[in-house]
């Protein structure tokens, strides 16, 4: 059974430094990996999506890496700004039937001004 | 462009009172659809997902049910809410004519508290 754990559940950062949100997986035969973001009461939006054959993806001060042998994902933000706190949620995606989603936890950033 | 719906926003309901929360996605067709519960200290799970009208597969034994009567709307219902349903209730969207397979796009979700 797949089942996807994220350290630390929470992390405080003054701003301008920049931070890493680990993602970790039991089961390596995903299809994809995807970070999203929630703000508190709110849906999630998505970040960014890796896919099973890639390493990385990066939008902007965000970038995502994949080590799918090793069961394991990274967030890093650069340069983190007071709007950056949210919770960050990991995801991956089954390799077999179905399209579902295995959540993490996520981790709660809070980045003071 | 896609957008989601969900209503409604928040909802209260005694124990033992019936369910229905609706999901609408506008500006594709066939999309894939999916029903997540984000519970109090319990990441997102799974409840039902949908790749067509009428086709609905649950991931989970539960006092819920999901139906697809449209191609973009799917309802999640109970006959009789228990507190274990407490929750935030989130509604996504995949594939369909955007072309956008991969990726996963949530609704604003709904926070059901059962009394």
């Amino acid at each position: 059974k797949q089942e996807v754990t994220q350290i630390p559940a929470a992390l405080s950062v003054p701003e301008g430094e920049n931070l890493v949100l680990n993602c970790s997986f039991t089961d390596s035969a995903i299809y994809n990996l995807q970070w999203f973001r929630q703000d508190p009461g709110k849906g999630l939006t998505s970040l960014l999506l890796i896919q099973s054959s890639q390493r990385e993806q990066t939008s902007g001060r965000l970038n995502a890496s994949l080590d799918k042998s090793s069961g394991r994902s990274t967030l890093y933000i650069a340069a983190s700004q007071p709007g950056d706190s949210a919770t960050y949620l990991c995801a991956v995606r089954r390799a077999q039937a179905g399209t579902a989603l295995i959540f993490g936890k996520g981790t709660t950033l809070s980045v003071s001004s | 462009s896609q957008t989601i719906h969900q209503w409604p926003a928040t909802l209260v309901q005694p124990v033992g009172s019936p369910l229905s929360l609706e999901c609408t996605v506008e500006g594709t067709s066939n999309p894939n659809l999916y029903w997540y519960r984000q519970a109090a200290g319990r990441g997102l799970q799974l409840l039902f997902y949908s790749v067509g009208i009428g086709q609905i597969s649950s991931e989970v034994p539960q006092n819920l049910s999901a139906s697809r009567p449209q191609d973009r709307q799917f309802i999640l219902s109970s006959k009789k809410l228990l507190l274990s349903d407490s929750g935030f209730y989130l509604c996504a969207w995949s594939g369909g004519t955007s072309g956008r397979r991969e990726t996963q796009y949530f609704g604003p979700g709904t926070r059901l508290l059962v009394l």
